[in-house]
Protein backbone atom coordinates (compact mmCIF):
# COMPACT_ATOMS: atom_id res chain seq x y z
CA UNK A 1 0.00 0.00 0.00
CA UNK A 2 1.08 3.47 -0.94
CA UNK A 3 1.86 5.54 1.87
CA UNK A 4 3.46 8.86 3.28
CA UNK A 5 4.89 9.50 6.86
CA UNK A 6 5.72 13.15 7.91
CA UNK A 7 8.15 13.66 11.00
CA UNK A 8 7.81 15.31 13.45
CA UNK A 9 4.15 16.46 13.71
CA UNK A 10 4.98 19.91 15.25
CA UNK A 11 8.41 21.49 15.68
CA UNK A 12 8.91 24.79 17.15
CA UNK A 13 12.14 26.61 15.81
CA UNK A 14 13.58 30.05 17.12
CA UNK A 15 14.13 32.54 14.57
CA UNK A 16 17.61 31.88 12.65
CA UNK A 17 17.44 28.24 13.98
CA UNK A 18 17.88 25.64 10.88
CA UNK A 19 16.46 22.80 10.69
CA UNK A 20 14.87 20.20 8.52
CA UNK A 21 11.49 18.41 7.94
CA UNK A 22 11.05 14.84 6.98
CA UNK A 23 9.21 12.45 4.51
CA UNK A 24 9.38 9.25 4.25
CA UNK A 25 7.35 7.06 1.49
CA UNK A 26 6.38 4.02 0.70
CA UNK A 27 5.17 3.71 -3.15
CA UNK A 28 4.55 1.27 -5.75
CA UNK A 29 7.06 3.35 -8.77
CA UNK A 30 7.76 6.98 -8.07
CA UNK A 31 6.79 9.39 -10.25
CA UNK A 32 6.83 12.62 -8.35
CA UNK A 33 7.15 13.75 -4.54
CA UNK A 34 5.30 17.60 -3.83
CA UNK A 35 6.19 19.33 -1.35
CA UNK A 36 3.39 22.14 -0.38
CA UNK A 37 2.58 24.88 2.30
CA UNK A 38 -0.69 25.46 4.07
CA UNK A 39 -1.11 28.70 6.36
CA UNK A 40 -4.41 27.90 8.92
CA UNK A 41 -7.47 28.18 7.59
CA UNK A 42 -5.95 28.49 4.21
CA UNK A 43 -5.42 25.92 0.94
CA UNK A 44 -1.89 24.41 0.05
CA UNK A 45 0.07 26.52 -1.87
CA UNK A 46 2.49 24.50 -4.00
CA UNK A 47 6.27 25.11 -3.51
CA UNK A 48 8.50 21.91 -5.01
CA UNK A 49 7.97 18.97 -7.14
CA UNK A 50 10.81 16.60 -6.80
CA UNK A 51 10.87 13.68 -9.18
CA UNK A 52 14.12 11.21 -8.79
CA UNK A 53 16.69 10.66 -6.07
CA UNK A 54 19.72 13.22 -5.72
CA UNK A 55 17.27 15.67 -7.31
CA UNK A 56 17.15 19.49 -4.81
CA UNK A 57 14.93 22.16 -5.39
CA UNK A 58 15.65 25.70 -3.09
CA UNK A 59 13.23 28.92 -2.68
CA UNK A 60 14.63 31.61 -0.71
CA UNK A 61 15.29 29.53 2.73
CA UNK A 62 13.79 26.46 1.83
CA UNK A 63 15.39 23.32 0.12
CA UNK A 64 14.11 20.35 -0.62
CA UNK A 65 15.89 16.69 -1.52
CA UNK A 66 14.71 13.38 -2.85
CA UNK A 67 16.14 10.19 -1.41
CA UNK A 68 14.96 6.55 -3.03
CA UNK A 69 13.40 6.10 0.34
CA UNK A 70 12.95 9.98 1.92
CA UNK A 71 12.60 13.85 0.97
CA UNK A 72 13.97 16.13 3.06
CA UNK A 73 13.07 20.20 3.74
CA UNK A 74 15.61 22.26 4.85
CA UNK A 75 14.71 25.62 6.36
CA UNK A 76 17.55 27.63 6.55
CA UNK A 77 17.98 30.59 9.27
CA UNK A 78 13.82 30.73 9.24
CA UNK A 79 11.76 33.67 10.36
CA UNK A 80 8.42 34.14 11.67
CA UNK A 81 6.88 34.31 8.78
CA UNK A 82 7.96 30.37 7.91
CA UNK A 83 5.33 29.41 10.29
CA UNK A 84 2.71 27.15 8.48
CA UNK A 85 2.08 23.41 8.09
CA UNK A 86 4.03 21.81 5.30
CA UNK A 87 2.71 18.90 3.39
CA UNK A 88 4.39 16.42 1.33
CA UNK A 89 2.22 13.95 -1.12
CA UNK A 90 3.82 11.56 -3.83
CA UNK A 91 2.37 10.28 -6.56
CA UNK A 92 2.64 6.85 -8.08
CA UNK A 93 3.28 5.82 -11.48
CA UNK A 94 0.02 3.31 -10.84
CA UNK A 95 -1.94 5.57 -10.12
CA UNK A 96 -2.61 9.46 -11.17
CA UNK A 97 -3.81 10.98 -7.76
CA UNK A 98 -1.42 12.52 -4.96
CA UNK A 99 -1.15 10.81 -1.60
CA UNK A 100 -0.55 13.30 1.64
CA UNK A 101 0.54 12.76 4.53
CA UNK A 102 -0.43 14.38 7.79
CA UNK A 103 1.80 17.31 7.63
CA UNK A 104 4.36 18.47 10.08
CA UNK A 105 3.33 22.35 11.69
CA UNK A 106 6.20 24.37 12.13
CA UNK A 107 6.35 27.26 14.40
CA UNK A 108 9.39 30.00 14.27
CA UNK A 109 8.95 32.45 17.23
CA UNK A 110 11.13 35.86 16.94
CA UNK B 1 -3.27 32.78 -15.68
CA UNK B 2 -5.73 29.84 -14.46
CA UNK B 3 -7.55 30.61 -11.07
CA UNK B 4 -9.98 28.46 -8.91
CA UNK B 5 -12.84 29.10 -7.31
CA UNK B 6 -14.28 28.26 -4.06
CA UNK B 7 -17.21 29.10 -1.90
CA UNK B 8 -18.34 29.74 0.58
CA UNK B 9 -15.27 30.09 2.92
CA UNK B 10 -17.43 29.18 5.92
CA UNK B 11 -20.73 27.54 6.72
CA UNK B 12 -22.48 26.48 9.38
CA UNK B 13 -25.35 23.99 9.04
CA UNK B 14 -28.04 21.83 11.10
CA UNK B 15 -28.09 18.33 11.04
CA UNK B 16 -30.40 16.75 8.28
CA UNK B 17 -29.87 19.45 6.45
CA UNK B 18 -28.63 19.75 2.42
CA UNK B 19 -25.04 20.61 1.51
CA UNK B 20 -23.85 22.11 -2.04
CA UNK B 21 -20.32 23.28 -2.52
CA UNK B 22 -18.78 24.72 -5.49
CA UNK B 23 -15.70 25.17 -7.30
CA UNK B 24 -15.30 26.71 -10.65
CA UNK B 25 -11.91 26.76 -12.71
CA UNK B 26 -10.30 29.50 -14.90
CA UNK B 27 -7.92 29.65 -17.52
CA UNK B 28 -7.78 25.93 -18.22
CA UNK B 29 -9.68 23.28 -20.30
CA UNK B 30 -10.40 20.02 -19.23
CA UNK B 31 -9.01 20.04 -16.11
CA UNK B 32 -8.93 17.43 -13.47
CA UNK B 33 -10.66 18.50 -10.42
CA UNK B 34 -10.90 17.17 -6.63
CA UNK B 35 -12.40 17.61 -3.61
CA UNK B 36 -10.59 17.02 -0.56
CA UNK B 37 -11.63 16.57 3.16
CA UNK B 38 -8.92 18.16 5.84
CA UNK B 39 -10.05 16.81 9.57
CA UNK B 40 -7.37 17.48 12.72
CA UNK B 41 -4.78 14.99 12.72
CA UNK B 42 -6.28 12.91 9.79
CA UNK B 43 -4.46 14.77 6.79
CA UNK B 44 -5.74 15.54 3.53
CA UNK B 45 -8.90 12.45 2.75
CA UNK B 46 -9.20 12.35 -0.83
CA UNK B 47 -13.36 12.18 -1.85
CA UNK B 48 -13.81 12.47 -4.91
CA UNK B 49 -12.05 13.12 -8.38
CA UNK B 50 -12.80 13.88 -12.00
CA UNK B 51 -10.94 13.83 -15.32
CA UNK B 52 -13.86 14.43 -17.55
CA UNK B 53 -17.49 15.93 -17.59
CA UNK B 54 -20.11 13.89 -15.92
CA UNK B 55 -17.29 11.65 -15.05
CA UNK B 56 -17.21 11.01 -11.17
CA UNK B 57 -14.84 8.80 -9.17
CA UNK B 58 -15.31 8.07 -5.31
CA UNK B 59 -12.47 7.39 -2.52
CA UNK B 60 -14.42 6.44 0.20
CA UNK B 61 -18.03 5.63 0.31
CA UNK B 62 -20.05 8.46 2.92
CA UNK B 63 -22.46 10.25 2.95
CA UNK B 64 -21.43 12.80 0.00
CA UNK B 65 -21.57 13.18 -3.60
CA UNK B 66 -19.73 14.89 -6.53
CA UNK B 67 -21.10 15.95 -10.07
CA UNK B 68 -18.97 17.83 -12.95
CA UNK B 69 -22.18 19.41 -14.73
CA UNK B 70 -19.33 21.77 -16.99
CA UNK B 71 -16.23 21.14 -17.97
CA UNK B 72 -14.53 23.32 -15.23
CA UNK B 73 -17.44 23.28 -12.23
CA UNK B 74 -17.22 20.82 -9.86
CA UNK B 75 -20.15 20.48 -6.86
CA UNK B 76 -20.00 18.61 -3.71
CA UNK B 77 -23.47 17.86 -2.16
CA UNK B 78 -24.96 16.10 0.68
CA UNK B 79 -29.16 15.30 0.77
CA UNK B 80 -28.75 14.74 4.44
CA UNK B 81 -25.28 15.86 6.81
CA UNK B 82 -24.11 14.34 9.64
CA UNK B 83 -22.37 15.76 12.56
CA UNK B 84 -18.97 13.94 11.03
CA UNK B 85 -19.16 15.62 7.88
CA UNK B 86 -18.03 18.88 9.64
CA UNK B 87 -14.36 19.34 8.26
CA UNK B 88 -12.58 21.73 6.07
CA UNK B 89 -13.08 21.24 2.32
CA UNK B 90 -10.68 21.55 -0.44
CA UNK B 91 -11.06 22.04 -4.31
CA UNK B 92 -8.21 21.20 -6.07
CA UNK B 93 -7.66 20.99 -9.79
CA UNK B 94 -4.23 19.49 -12.45
CA UNK B 95 -3.85 18.98 -15.48
CA UNK B 96 -4.21 15.92 -16.68
CA UNK B 97 -1.73 13.49 -18.43
CA UNK B 98 1.14 15.65 -16.63
CA UNK B 99 2.98 15.50 -13.19
CA UNK B 100 2.37 18.77 -11.92
CA UNK B 101 1.38 19.62 -8.80
CA UNK B 102 -2.72 20.09 -7.67
CA UNK B 103 -3.39 23.89 -7.50
CA UNK B 104 -6.06 24.06 -4.61
CA UNK B 105 -8.89 26.33 -3.67
CA UNK B 106 -8.57 28.48 -0.58
CA UNK B 107 -11.49 25.80 0.89
CA UNK B 108 -14.66 25.62 2.67
CA UNK B 109 -15.10 25.53 6.98
CA UNK B 110 -18.41 23.56 7.52
CA UNK B 111 -19.50 23.24 10.68
CA UNK B 112 -22.74 20.82 11.04
CA UNK B 113 -24.33 21.24 14.48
Amino acid sequence: EDQVTQSPEALRLQEGESSSLNCSYTVSGLRGLFWYRQDPGKGPEFLFTLYSAGEEKEKERLKATLTKKESFLHITAPKPEDSATYLCAVQARSQGNLIFGKGTKLSVKP
Amino acid sequence: SQTIHQWPATLVQPVGSPLSLECTVEGTSNPNLYWYRQAAGRGLQLLFYSVGIGQISSEVPQNLSASRPQDRQFILSSKKLLLSDSGFYLCAWSTGGKIYGYTFGSGTRLTVV
